[in-house]
């Protein structure tokens, strides 16, 4: 238990589909990350939150949409995905500097 | 922030120490040496961090050349439980402070 809680663990989602993933911690931390990492292949950084502004979006795709509410709470809002966007999508929370501390993931399959 | 080269693969036994090797030629003077692992289909663990002193803590020892242009991580009697991919990153901190993980070093601890 890392402090980090993402849900759901496991998605089916069908390409029409939108669905939400959810990402909570409650470490005080103020920086927020969604990586993505497909099979055999290293984690890829996809968005940056620091003291809830997006400070960092890598080259994302609009159907991967985020959304930090609150230094609590992070949301990745999928729409008209791709099978190729099956995948485990990590969260991950730290101070701006020091350990990161990431969730156990959703994984994510688009059929 | 600067890149980091790590072996593809190792292989210890149960035990014995391991000892990870990384190289960072390129590390600036305000960049931190952080590494992580990750046990297959779960979210990277944070393991250790240090700048330029040699550093340890309950899970492993990090080694830093004078020069800092390469570290060593060290689990000293390893199990197999610590079979895992082992990522280097370099990163400073501040509005900046991200992870990139690149290929990592998948270790393999034998019986």
């Amino acid at each position: 238990e890392t402090g980090v809680t993402q849900t759901p663990r496991h998605l089916v989602m069908g390409m029409t589909n939108k669905k939400s993933l959810k990402c909570e911690q409650h470490l005080g931390h103020n920086a927020m990350y969604w990586y993505k990492q497909s099979a055999k292949k290293p984690l890829e950084l996809m968005f940056v939150y620091s003291l809830e502004e997006r400070v960092e979006n890598n080259s994302v795709p609009s159907r991967f949409s985020p959304e930090c509410p609150n230094s609590s709470h992070l949301f990745l809002h999928l729409h008209t995905l791709q099978p190729e966007d099956s995948a485990l999508y990590l969260c991950a929370s730290s101070r701006t500097q020091g350990e990161a501390f990431f969730g156990q993931g959703t994984r994510l399959t688009v059929v | 922030d600067a890149k980091t080269t790590q072996p593809p693969s190792m292989d210890c036994a149960e035990g014995r120490a391991a000892n990870l090797p990384c190289n960072h030629s390129t590390i600036s003077g305000n960049e931190y040496v952080y590494w992580y692992r990750q046990i297959h289909s779960q979210g990277p663990q944070y393991i250790i961090h240090g700048l330029k002193n040699n550093e340890t803590n309950e899970m492993a020892s990090l080694i830093i050349t004078e020069d800092r242009k390469s570290s060593t991580l060290i689990l000293p009697h390893a199990t197999l439980r610590d079979t895992a991919v082992y990522y280097c990153i370099v990163t400073s901190g501040g509005s900046n402070y991200k992870l990139t993980f690149g290929k990592g070093t998948l270790l393999t601890v034998n019986p």
